[in-house]
């Protein structure tokens, strides 16, 4: 069974840098063929893709064009979880932050709510 | 982007009786290799999406067999056939044959 279990602040004050963390249990961040992912939600703007990172022979990343400028999705291999970073938040970040894994998207971590807010 | 648009916004069933939920997509969905990337979720208050069905038609491992998933190119169906109180809460689709991920507006379900 793969569980994807979130851990990171709830609280980040406008300006400074949103850091969430996403540890694996029953899977590889490094696998091929799979691609692991956040998501936000928020009653403004619904679920929303991030972005992701995958393993080839490399690693690769792929961001959404609204937060490109401002997103860092990276893998720690030797703790086989990955994490986000999203830099300059405001208060439009505030929302809940999930992670997921790609194939079946059936493997989701259990949200974190994160509040911009000084 | 890929929009989807569900349809409709919400929905007040009787427990026992049938629901639909409609989600057109602005893009055909079909990938290169024949297969549509559309999910459907069921998300319940303070928890995750939780999947139901994927390809378009697949149903989800555990899944009650009162859910299908029907649809191709860019109309997509989710069915229940019978909704149970347990069912309440917010259905998105969901696509992900083009990059980015997009998600429907979600369809609220109640029970009457």
């Amino acid at each position: 069974q793969v569980l994807l279990q979130q851990s990171g602040p709830g609280l980040v004050k406008p300006s400074q840098t949103l850091s969430l963390t996403c540890a694996i249990s029953g899977d590889s961040v490094s696998r091929k063929n799979a691609a692991w992912n956040w998501i936000r939600q928020s009653p403004a703007r619904g679920l929303e893709w991030l972005g992701r990172i995958y393993y080839t022979s490399k690693w690769n990343s792929d961001y959404a064009v609204s937060v490109n400028s401002r997103i860092s999705i990276n893998p720690d291999t030797s703790k086989n979880q990955f994490s986000l970073q999203l830099n300059s938040v405001t208060p439009e970040d505030t929302a809940v932050y999930y992670c997921a894994r790609d194939g079946a998207w059936d493997v989701w971590g259990q949200g974190t709510t994160v509040t911009v807010s000084s | 982007d890929v929009v989807l648009t569900q349809t409709p916004l919400s929905l007040s069933v009787t427990p026992g009786q049938p629901a639909s939920i409609s989600c057109k997509s602005s893009q055909s969905l079909v990938h290169g290799d024949g297969k549509s990337y559309l999910y459907w979720y069921l998300q319940k208050s303070g928890q995750p999406p939780q999947l139901l069905i994927y390809e378009a038609s697949k149903r989800f491992s555990g899944v009650p067999d009162r859910f299908s998933g029907s649809g191709s190119g860019t109309d997509f169906t989710l069915k229940i056939s019978r909704v149970e109180a347990e069912e309440v809460g917010v259905y998105y689709c969901m696509q992900n044959t083009h990059l980015p991920l997009t998600f429907g507006g979600g369809t609220k379900v109640e029970i009457k």
